[in-house]
């Protein structure tokens, strides 16, 4: 069975720009969450989804935002690009709530 | 709050058993998870335990769960040099779909 995949997994960004981050998850997994991973701050939990719907957010401001599609397939997308995202991001799946989660290997995000 | 704590590094010779600790406050945590993060790579999941046990084990991999005191500890025993990584805890209750992670263990290995 194929793991959690992330497209793209490198990307590089100037200050004022948007991204759009996608990640598809283990077939049948319907949970997807997403993390910011930095030095400074450790594993940030941005959102999670089910069934299309976000049912928990991180405490991050409102320029990140995302969505989950029927397939289960999620993106999240990131407005005002600033120096501070910079970072890993980390999708995750997982088959129910609570359950274990599995990740992608990560966008790595540069904003210069 | 919800914190998750952990030491932020640990060297230890090949052989030897490795522990790793973590300390949570949310007394409501369901779950409770390690994982096991190597350079440029996400997270693998290396094993995880429900709040109402006390101890499990997975070949090299012993957990122990101190729900009184809201600690958490991961013995890897005979470490490897390829056991060398950022080890972290996480936890999770039931109903929030939100995971806690805590700041991450490097573990260093030293043949």
């Amino acid at each position: 069975k194929a793991g959690v995949t992330q497209t793209p997994r490198y990307l590089i960004k100037t200050r004022g720009q948007q991204v759009t981050l996608s990640c598809s998850p283990i077939s049948g997994h319907r949970s997807v969450s997403w993390y910011q991973q930095t030095p400074g701050q450790g594993l940030q939990f941005l959102f999670e989804y089910f069934s299309e719907t976000q049912r928990n957010k991180g405490n991050f401001p409102g320029r990140f935002s995302g969505r989950q599609f029927s397939n289960s397939r999620s993106e999240m997308n990131v407005s005002t690009l600033e120096l501070g995202d910079s970072a890993l991001y980390l999708c995750a799946s997982s088959l129910k709530a609570s359950g274990e989660q599995f990740f992608g290997p990560g966008t790595r995000l540069t904003v210069l | 709050g919800e914190d998750v704590e952990q030491s932020l590094f640990l060297s230890v010779r090949e052989g030897d058993s490795s522990v790793i600790n973590c300390t949570y406050t949310d007394s409501s945590s369901t779950y409770l998870y390690w994982y096991k993060q190597e350079p440029g790579a996400g997270l693998q999941l290396l094993t995880y335990i429900f709040s109402n046990m006390d101890m499990k084990q997975d070949q090299r991999l012993t957990v122990l769960l101190n729900k009184k005191d809201k600690h958490l500890s991961l013995r890897i025993a005979d470490t490897q040099t390829g056991d060398s990584a950022i080890y972290f805890c996480a936890e999770t209750t039931s109903g929030t779909y939100k995971y806690i992670f805590g700041t991450g263990t490097r573990l260093k290995v030293l043949a």
